[in-house]
């Protein structure tokens, strides 16, 4: 099945600098990777994804790179804020008849004013 | 904006007691999951559930776990025999496709459970 690896497990950065947060997966057949950002004791909510067709994909200060050769994939976080703080969770979908989506252990990002 | 309902919040129970955690999901959706996430730690995947089954499970998702979709709105999630190993947090998610096609999964609040 399906492996994610993140890293790293917390990044903290001055506000405004960039943050960078990568992951690998082990399923050449997932084609769906969605990026989730989960504030203290909230839901997982999606922030950006990215399929399999396409390289890259941006949405303001976020942006997601897809390298499927290498089986990897990036979330890119540029003039980061302090609300910006929070545990940020990479996935693939497990490459199944289902497409479950099987989770990275998280990024806690901690963004100092 | 529609959103996935979990009841209850939080929930205490002792060790060896069946608990019943419910979750109602977005009205058009099809594909229903849940996850749990230990405190600190990954969200996990337990099981999938479409047209009234289980889609897949992962081996988190043993005998003492069973999903259920009594009456078309509520989706729940049984433990028979709760142990110590179960505390986390449980997030029901729902989506209108598979995770792999077009489908954003939309998560619950998230129902704690706490076994002592």
């Amino acid at each position: 099945g399906e492996n994610v690896e993140q890293h790293p497990s917390t990044l903290s950065v001055q506000e405004g600098d960039s943050a960078v947060i990568k992951c690998t997966y082990s399923d050449s057949a997932s084609n769906y990777f969605p990026w989730y950002k989960q504030e203290l004791g909230k839901r997982p909510q999606l922030i950006i994804d990215i399929r399999s067709n396409v390289g890259e994909k941006k949405d303001q200060r976020i942006a997601v790179t897809l390298n499927k050769t290498a089986k990897h994939f990036s979330l890119h976080i540029t003039e980061t804020q302090p609300e910006d703080s929070a545990v940020y969770f990479c996935a693939a979908t497990d490459g199944g008849s289902q497409g479950n989506l099987i989770f990275g252990k998280g990024t806690k990002l901690s963004v100092k004013p | 904006e529609p959103e996935v309902t979990q009841t209850p919040s939080h929930q205490v129970t002792q060790m060896g007691q069946e608990v019943i955690l419910r979750c109602v999901p977005i009205s058009n959706h099809l594909y229903f999951y849940w996850y749990r996430q230990i405190l600190g730690q990954k969200v996990e995947f337990l099981v999938s559930f479409y047209n009234n089954e289980i889609s897949e499970k992962s081996e988190i998702f043993d005998d003492q776990f069973s999903v259920e979709r009594p009456d078309g709105s509520n989706f729940t999630l049984k433990i028979r025999s709760t142990k110590l190993e179960d505390s986390a947090m449980y997030f029901c998610a729902s989506s209108e496709r598979r995770g792999g096609r077009a489908g954003e999964l939309f998560f619950g609040e998230g129902s704690r459970l706490t076994v002592l």
